[in-house]
This record gives structure tokens, C-alpha cells and sequence, in this order.
């Protein structure tokens, strides 16, 4: 596609219930990173693919975290049990490069706006 | 670990004023350094990118600096339109991290018509 497309736009989950976060990475993209980002702040960083391996998931916030790219293009991010403090933006981004060559930016998508009630 | 600070959280100017945003992060060893614009409901725009072996970056009305050793970047965007009206937001990323990106807080930019 175009661009990084994610769905859903916004979701409303009741405190306790699993949510699953879609991510459509640009075509031929290898790198893909998730992002938290809580009201009023920076994103933050959650974890990061090259193709379908997950070489860092250092930023998850809890084991309730969770996510995967089997087939290194479309990523899901799953929370379990969610808590009221997992309100936030979930932002998606993908980038054409590969570890070790420059850096040509990122692309992100529109996000996901999680509301846990 | 790095932490990226912006300076001022926000900020509102009238149409046509020069403006500059500030950056800062406390770990010199970059990779690179971006400055993204965020819409409301919307997600990042990359605005400009400046490798560590850089000095400055420019795009239209827009300028950024990087002083590495200072631990500082600056964007100036000359001549503010309303259209400018966004959260500007500087990221860093760092070696051998698969360009995780760092980011600061963000400057909220009001411009009046």
C-alpha cells in the first residue's frame, strides 16, 4: 500500500478484556516498530522486527504484552487483561532499511486509539 | 539510558514570526537525529532527518541543526504559518538498536492568524 495502514481506528475495551491491534506495514518494508503513546507525551518504544524476527522487545511494558509478524509483512499487537493505564496511541511504523545501513526515516501509521473503561 | 528533552512544551506565536524549537539528549552516541510533525488523530510526519556526521538539514521554511558533542538540535521555521499550528517532535535513535527511536516530549506550536 500506500502507506501504514492500522486498525482499528479507536477501540474501547472493558478492563479485563484482550485486544488485538493491526498493523499493515509498507510493502517490501523489513523493519517495523511499535510505539506507546500516552496522552500529551512522546511516543515510547515497544518492540521492533526485522522481517519476522522480533530482535527486541525491550519496551513492553508487561508480560501482558504481546506481539508478533509471522510472515514478516502485517504485525499484530495483542493485550491481555487490559488495565486502564494501557490507554493510549498504539503507533506503527515501518522503515525500508536494514541494521547497519543508513537510515532513511520511518513511515507511521495513523494509530490506534485504545480506551480501556 | 538516552532521555530527549524539548523546550518549550508549548508555544503560540502570530502569523509571520521565526521561531525556534529546541531539542536536547543526554547520550552524544546518535545514530541520527529526526524531527517528526504531529497532527491531532493523526500519526508522525518526518520532517527532517540529519545523520550524526552532519551538521544542518533544510526543507522549504524549515532548518534543523545538530551539535552532537552539545547534546542539541534546534528547528527553526522562518516566517510561521497557521498551517504550522502542530506538536513538533524530535527523535533520536542510536547504534546497533535497529534505529529504535528515542523521542522527546514534544512542542506544542499555535500559530494565530
Amino acid at each position: 500500500g500506500a502507506g501504514v495502514s492500522q486498525s482499528p481506528r479507536y477501540k474501547v475495551a472493558k478492563r479485563g478484556q484482550d485486544v488485538a491491534l493491526r498493523c499493515d506495514p509498507i510493502s517490501g518494508h523489513v523493519s517495523l516498530f511499535w510505539y506507546q503513546q500516552a496522552l500529551g507525551q512522546g511516543p515510547e518504544f515497544l518492540t521492533y522486527f526485522q522481517n519476522e524476527a522480533q530482535l527486541d522487545k525491550s519496551g513492553l511494558p508487561s508480560d501482558r504484552f504481546f506481539a508478533e509478524r509471522p510472515e514478516g509483512s502485517v504485525s499484530t499487537l495483542k493485550i491481555q487483561r487490559t488495565q486502564q493505564e494501557d490507554s493510549a496511541v498504539y503507533l506503527c511504523a515501518s522503515s525500508g532499511i536494514s541494521t547497519g545501513t543508513v537510515n532513511y526515516g520511518y513511515t507511521f501509521g495513523s494509530g490506534t486509539r485504545l480506551t480501556v473503561v | 539510558k538516552q532521555e530527549v528533552t524539548q523546550i518549550p512544551a508549548a508555544l503560540s506565536v502570530p502569523e509571520g514570526e521565526n521561531l525556534v524549537l529546541n531539542c536536547s539528549f543526554t547520550d552524544s552516541a546518535i545514530y541520527n537525529l529526526q524531527w517528526f510533525r504531529q497532527d491531532p488523530g493523526k500519526g508522525l510526519t518526518s520532517l527532517l532527518l540529519i545523520q550524526s556526521s552532519q551538521r544542518e538539514q533544510t526543507s522549504g521554511r524549515l532548518n534543523a541543526s545538530l551539535d552532537k558533542s552539545s547534546g542539541r538540535s534546534t528547528l527553526y521555521i522562518a516566517a510561521s504559518q497557521p498551517g504550522d499550528s502542530a506538536t513538533y517532535l524530535c527523535a533520536v535513535s542510536r547504534h546497533n538498536a535497529g534505529n529504535m527511536l528515542t523521542f522527546g516530549g514534544g512542542t506544542r506550536l499555535m500559530v494565530k492568524p
